[in-house]
């Protein structure tokens, strides 16, 4: 499979609790990104890297948000301290041109 | 900064009918790009239809196409002959000078057999 690829899909987890959610971008694409999508709501961005580098970051990425990509392919993002509001789809895209190719997302449950 | 309405939150289309779902968005960005994506239920974003704002000619893919009018900021989506598979929600988006995509809220389509 050449697409993106995402994992795990579906998380539960408890208030208060860390998650790390990976992506596995498309192998020669060098830009790879974060959203977030909450229910009925379009995508919002999160976060880019260009290779290993992170180059924008949303206000919507508190300090309880942390991206990596370490070696310039997969990228983790790790949410510290859940909250109920961190309730949301994040789905991860990587590109080389233009067009965004999209991961299945992982649905990050808080309770 | 960049902003993308969808005024419609659903529309419904009898099979084999047209239907376009409107966008208005709005940027200072001199060059960006405006985008239809399709987002099926359980199922990842897919790229419908993709148009440069620099050209004028209006992007066509298969049975989508757009109306892009640049001095009124809109950029809607045609479905001809519609068909089942058409069913899902659609976000447009719009990409200026960074990387990042801008996403409308969406409008979920329904296709009526």
């Amino acid at each position: 499979d050449t697409g993106v690829s995402q994992d795990p899909r579906h998380k539960i987890t408890k208030r208060g609790q860390n998650v790390t959610f990976r992506c596995d971008p498309i192998s020669e694409h060098n830009r790879l990104y974060w959203y977030r999508q909450t229910l009925g709501q379009g995508p919002e961005f999160l976060t880019y890297f260009q290779n290993e580098a992170q180059l924008e970051k949303s206000r919507l990425l508190s300090d309880r948000f942390s991206a990596e990509r370490p070696k310039g392919s997969f990228s983790t993002l790790e949410i510290q301290r859940t909250e109920q509001g961190d309730s949301a789809m994040y789905l991860c895209a990587s590109s080389e041109g233009t067009e965004q190719f999209f991961g299945p997302g992982t649905r990050l449950t808080v309770l | 900064a960049q902003t993308v309405t969808q005024s419609q939150p659903e529309m419904s289309v009898q099979e084999a009918e047209t239907v376009t779902l409107s966008c208005t968005y709005d940027t200072s960005e001199s060059d960006y790009y405006l985008f239809w994506y399709k987002q099926p239920p359980s199922r990842q974003m897919i790229l419908v239809i993709r148009q440069e704002a620099y050209k004028q000619q209006n992007a066509t893919e298969n049975r989508f196409s757009v109306n892009f009018q640049k001095a009124a900021k809109s950029f809607s989506l045609k479905i001809s002959d519609s068909q089942l598979g058409d069913a899902a929600m659609y976000f447009c988006a719009s990409q200026g000078g960074s990387e990042k995509l801008v996403f409308g809220k969406g409008t979920k389509l329904t296709v009526n057999p």
